[in-house]
């Protein structure tokens, strides 16, 4: 059965204290690598896809990297403003022309100042 | 564009109650998703639709009914209210070209509670 997790559950750092999330994923082949930012009372937003291992993209504080099994999202010097509930979600190759994302329950980070 | 649209933002239901949760978007996007996120457990697709007039069922179905009948709304109906479909659902689209993996836009989100 595909399937995604995420660790940790919760994570609290201080203002520039850089750390990395983690997604372990299990899917019969791999068509994506989702990941996105969800800020309390709003949907997800979108912030990275990744298709094969090796693959690495950044944007601002935030490096995302794909291995055969498991992502990671770096935060480096975080802000307060990063602080939000990510998401990872894996498209399987299984999944037909339909897109279907798998979610996982996500990370909720807070960033103190 | 205003991307993903969805209403209500909020809604109290009692249960047997009916009610629809409207999804439009504005983007001219082929698929389109309806998800319910519950605390701890992630976002389960409950429908989905790869076109005006075809549907399919996705993790969590039951309990509820979708109808696409333009490819700009995707509205989600619930017949019978019940307790254990308090959630807050969120719909989705994307252009759905064969063969790309696209990346999929979500709407605001509507919090549902029965009671």
């Amino acid at each position: 059965e595909d399937q995604v997790t995420q660790s940790p559950e919760a994570l609290r750092l201080q203002e520039g204290e850089s750390s990395s999330l983690n997604c372990s994923y299990t899917v019969s082949g791999l068509r994506g690598l989702f990941w996105y930012r969800q800020d309390p009372g709003k949907g997800p937003e979108f912030l990275f896809t990744l298709y094969s291992a090796g693959e690495e993209k950044e944007k601002e504080r935030l490096k995302a990297t794909l291995t055969k099994k498991e992502s990671f999202l770096h935060i480096t010097a975080p802000k307060p403003e990063d602080s939000a509930t990510y998401l990872c979600a894996v498209q399987a190759v299984g999944g037909g022309a339909t897109n279907k994302l798998i979610f996982g329950t996500g990370t909720l980070l807070a960033v103190q100042p | 564009n205003a991307g993903v649209t969805q209403t209500p933002k909020f809604r109290i239901l009692k249960i047997g109650q009916s009610m629809t949760l409207q999804c439009t978007q504005d983007m001219n996007h082929n698929y389109m998703y309806w998800y319910r996120q519950d605390p701890g457990m992630g976002l389960k697709l409950i429908y989905y639709s790869v076109g005006a007039g075809i549907t399919d069922k996705g993790e969590v179905p039951n309990g509820y009914n979708v109808s696409r009948s333009t490819t700009e709304d995707f509205p989600l109906r619930l017949e019978l209210a019940a307790p254990s479909q308090t959630s807050v659902y969120f719909c989705a689209s994307i252009p759905g070209l064969a063969g790309y993996t696209d990346t999929q836009y979500f709407g605001p989100g509507t919090r549902l509670t029965v009671l």
